[in-house]
């Protein structure tokens, strides 16, 4: 029964550029966070989603960041032209349908912007 | 938004030894998760404890709900404790607000 699975892992973009970071959750599960991790800021909800709707955003930023989760693959999150300031960990967690009672994390995506 | 304070901010032990890790939060809460983040930046889920208390081998936890505090208390600590532990908690049921942590060593 494989965990939350985030790949790539390890990701390096250039200033300007595309990332996107994908999760697949939990078998079973059917609600997907996203969490950014910043040295100084510590752990910080960006997005609820579930399939196909996205139900909470307003951790996210209002420009360049954007998340889907269709109704056949894995949730995307997509940072449009990438600043040095994105650089952090990203981090995945899904839970059961029933809600939120115990988050599972996936192993997270380390952006570095150069 | 909800404050989370989490005490102490690092904590040193040896082997064997127990400790309390503290988390106080501002408001009333209907979900409160502890984590384990390990040297390898992996983050797990030890409890889902927004109120009561629950045991898993050497963790148990314990959360007050009306008086706005959790406890964690780890017994016989190993090396492999160490890490980052997180309080998160929310208000809205699904939004975590994570604490700061405590840093945990335990040296051999």
């Amino acid at each position: 029964n494989a965990g939350v699975m985030q790949n790539p892992r390890h990701l390096v973009r250039r200033r300007g550029q595309e990332a996107r970071l994908r999760c697949s959750p939990m078998k079973g599960h059917s609600h997907v966070y996203w969490y950014r991790q910043l040295p100084e800021e510590g752990l910080k909800f960006m997005v609820y989603l579930q399939k196909e709707n996205i139900i909470d955003e307003s951790g996210m930023p209002k420009e360049r960041f954007s998340a889907e989760f269709p109704k056949e693959g894995p949730s995307i999150l997509r940072i449009q032209q990438v600043v040095r300031g994105d650089s952090a960990a990203y981090f995945c967690a899904s839970s059961p349908p029933e809600g939120p009672y115990g988050y599972t994390f996936g192993s997270g995506t380390r952006l570095t912007v150069v | 938004g909800i404050q989370v304070e989490q005490s102490p901010p690092d904590l040193i032990l040896q082997e064997g030894a127990n400790s309390t890790l503290r988390c106080n939060f501002s408001d009333s809460v209907n979900n409160l998760q502890w984590f384990h983040q390990n040297p390898w930046g992996q983050l797990i889920n030890l409890f889902y404890i927004p109120s009561g208390t629950k045991q898993n081998g050497r963790l148990s936890a314990t959360t007050v709900a009306t008086e706005r505090y959790s406890l964690l208390y780890i017994s016989s600590s190993q090396t492999t404790d160490s890490g980052v532990y997180f309080c998160a908690v929310s208000t809205s049921g699904y939004a975590l607000n994570f604490g700061k942590g405590t840093s945990l060593l335990v040296t051999p």
